[in-house]
């Protein structure tokens, strides 16, 4: 199993672009995620999914945009790119049972330079 | 809202052990905790319930207090592959995480 794949890992943007970050699971998981962590810092929520057309908003969403199409997939999207939105983005994937959430798994995460 | 981790940074020696504590100030349904190395993803460790049960991974093992919404994380006797940055993230229903501000371990010989 491939687990949670983002493409691509590395890009450079310049200011007023615009690009989406790739996202697939492989693991049939329900509910997939997307954070950013900048230099030295935690993990912020943007936008989350719980299942194929269902998306919402988490703590920092302004800039970005989301649609989960298929079960398998949760791409983000940059609008005109801006130097605040330089971080390291992650994309995760989680089941859930009778207690809730399980563990996260996470994608090796896209590293995105705004220039 | 975002948990809050204590402490930010802990130095240890090989077999000396660390307690790393994550507090919310909201009703917690769950607690997770993470493990990331430099330059690469988090890695799930566990997960912890209401009910003030303890788990335990190894050497590592963590608590969940639900009526003082803390939960805290032990590392006992800790190697060199512990190094790294420790999250915990709080869930206050069943659908997404916040993570706290993290606390970075470094494990010297």
């Amino acid at each position: 199993n491939a687990g949670v794949t983002q493409t691509p890992k590395f890009r450079i943007l310049k200011i007023g672009q615009s690009m989406t970050l790739q996202c697939t699971q492989d693991m049939n998981h329900n509910y997939m995620y997307w954070y950013r962590q900048d230099p030295g810092m935690g993990l912020k929520l943007i936008y989350y999914s719980v299942g194929a057309g269902i998306t919402d908003k988490g703590e920092v969403p302004n800039g970005y945009n989301v649609s989960r199409s298929t079960t398998e997939d949760f791409p983000l999207r940059l609008e005109l790119a801006a130097p605040s939105q330089t971080s390291v983005y992650f994309c995760a994937s989680s089941s859930t049972g009778g207690e809730g959430l399980r563990g996260y798994t996470f994608g090796s995460g896209t590293r995105l330079t705004v220039v | 809202q975002q948990p809050v981790q204590s402490p930010q940074a802990v130095i240890l020696r090989e077999g000396e052990d660390a307690v790393i504590n994550c507090s919310s100030s909201k009703a917690l349904y769950s607690v997770h905790w993470y493990r990331q190395k430099h330059g690469e993803a988090p890695v799930f460790l566990m997960i912890l319930l209401k009910g003030g049960e303890q788990k335990g991974h190894e050497k590592i093992s963590a608590s969940f207090n639900e009526k003082k919404q803390q939960s805290s994380l032990y590392l006992t006797a800790s190697q060199l592959s512990y190094s790294g940055t420790y999250f915990c993230g709080t869930a206050y229903n069943t659908d997404k995480l916040i993570f706290g501000t993290g606390t970075r371990l470094q494990v010297f010989p």
